[in-house]
């Protein structure tokens, strides 16, 4: 049962425009949502994050958008840039307790042509 | 700092064999994990250490143990390898408090077990 969907396997897009990555969630404790990079042969780095009580979050030409209700995030990239050619994975956790885990999706390889 | 580093970066096993998979962290984080990454499965955690002395079981943890020998090292021993077993092994780090949840991870251990 995934818990955490990033039903898009690939995504290609043109150097310049917008990449819009997305992911739902099912389980309701989430409440705190990240964003991580990976390259070939290495391991995944921390992007951004967002909690539940904001509805956006931006650095640079990251913007995270959360739909609570309808268990839904999505990661914008503008502009896009060659570089960012990578997998990416949404990951969720909850902010309460003492569960420290984080439930990842399977990624989305975006490619990013010149 | 290195951040997170694993030892070693390449293994081939028999089936049957066992190995121990390094990882140490010197960011002074509490928390620390292992991920295992298969093609079109993601991210998926085997064990995890929220503190110093405690160790938890992950989504697939059969096949594997761990121990949290300091708070800088965390590893992950094969008994009896199988090919199943066969993929690329993150470790992961955190400082484990609440809200953060950034997890910084390792750049992989790649295993084949024949």
């Amino acid at each position: 049962d995934q818990q955490v969907k990033q039903n898009s396997p690939s995504l290609s897009v043109q150097e310049g425009r917008i990449s819009i990555l997305n992911c739902d969630y099912t389980n309701s404790m989430f409440d705190y949502f990240l964003w991580y990079k990976k390259y070939p042969a290495e391991g995944p780095t921390f992007l951004i994050s967002i909690s539940s009580i904001k509805d956006k979050n931006e650095d640079g030409r990251f913007t995270v958008f959360l739909n609570k209700s309808a268990k839904h995030l999505s990661l914008h990239i503008v502009p896009s840039q060659p570089g960012d050619s990578a997998v990416y994975f949404c990951a969720a956790g909850p902010s309460g307790g003492s569960n420290y885990k984080l439930t990842f999706g399977k990624g989305t390889l975006l490619t990013v042509n010149p | 700092n290195a951040g997170v580093t694993q030892t070693p970066k390449f293994q081939v096993l028999k089936t049957g064999q066992s190995m121990t998979l390094q990882c140490a962290q010197d960011m002074n984080h509490n928390s620390m994990y292992w991920y295992r990454q298969d093609p079109g499965m993601g991210l998926r955690l085997i064990y995890y250490s929220a503190s110093e002395g405690t160790t938890d079981k992950g989504e697939v943890p059969n096949g594997y143990n761990v121990s949290r020998l300091n708070k800088r090292e965390f590893s992950l021993r094969l008994e009896s390898a199988a090919p199943s077993q066969t993929s690329v092994y993150f470790c992961a780090s955190s400082e484990g408090g609440q809200p953060v949840y950034e997890q910084y991870f390792g750049p992989g251990t790649r295993l084949t077990v024949t």
